[in-house]
């Protein structure tokens, strides 16, 4: 069975400084990564995907993620926090057979101080 | 707005009764995915669709739950003799028929069961 893992339930970083939003993985085969966001009251909103190639991908809003196979890890980064960053993150995975859903962990609440 | 649209929005209903939610995808969409998330958990997938047929069911699925999407466009969510343990978050999402493709959610139906 897939599962994903967030170790830290709440981050917290001071504005301008960079930020990391861990998460690891267990899967057959071939891992598929996504990270959500969540603001409050709102839907998940996609930032971004692993799915082959580049190890570091890049999404919406100056997020990006590094895949590391040898950790099975997907760490999201941003070189530089806002605010407006504070939401709940959720990493998710699939398997590359394409007939899987999609497994999320439990999700890292970011608070950005000013 | 051509996003996923799910209503209503919020939902109290006293234990016993049945509740029915609907889910709109986005409208090219193949596949459709049910999840609930209760505080503080990441989404738990229910079942998911591709086009009318009902392709996975989780063990979280009890008999008490039933989902269709009759003619592969949207899909209702009944739960019949709701339980105080049915409170919760309930999202759709939707994606392109292909594994690598991300899912993309509504705002989800908040249910209450007093």
């Amino acid at each position: 069975a897939q599962s994903v893992a967030q170790p830290e339930d709440q981050v917290n970083v001071a504005e301008g400084n960079p930020l990391t939003v861990k998460c690891t993985y267990s899967v057959s085969g071939n891992p598929y990564l996504f990270w959500y966001v969540q603001y409050p009251n709102r839907g998940l909103q996609f930032l971004l995907k692993y799915i082959t190639g580049d190890n570091l991908v890049k999404g919406s809003y100056g997020f990006e993620a590094e895949f590391n196979k040898s950790q099975t890890s997907f760490h999201l980064k941003k070189p530089s926090a806002l605010v407006s960053d504070s939401a709940l993150y959720f990493c998710a995975v699939r398997d590359s057979s394409g007939y899987s859903t999609l497994t999320f962990g439990k999700g890292t609440m970011l608070l950005v101080s000013p | 707005d051509t996003g996923v649209s799910q209503n209503p929005r919020h939902k109290i209903t006293k234990r016993g009764q049945n509740v029915t939610f609907r889910c709109d995808p986005i409208s090219e969409h193949n596949r459709l995915y049910w999840y609930r998330q209760t505080l503080g958990q990441g989404p738990e997938f229910l079942t998911y669709f591709q086009n009318e047929a009902q392709l996975e069911k989780s063990r979280l699925l009890s008999d008490r739950f039933s989902a269709e999407r009759p003619k592969g466009s949207f899909s209702t969510l009944e739960i019949q003799r709701t339980e105080q343990g049915d409170s919760a978050m309930y999202l759709c999402a939707s994606s392109r028929d292909t594994g690598t493709m991300e899912a993309f959610f509504g705002q989800g139906t908040r249910l209450t069961v007093v």
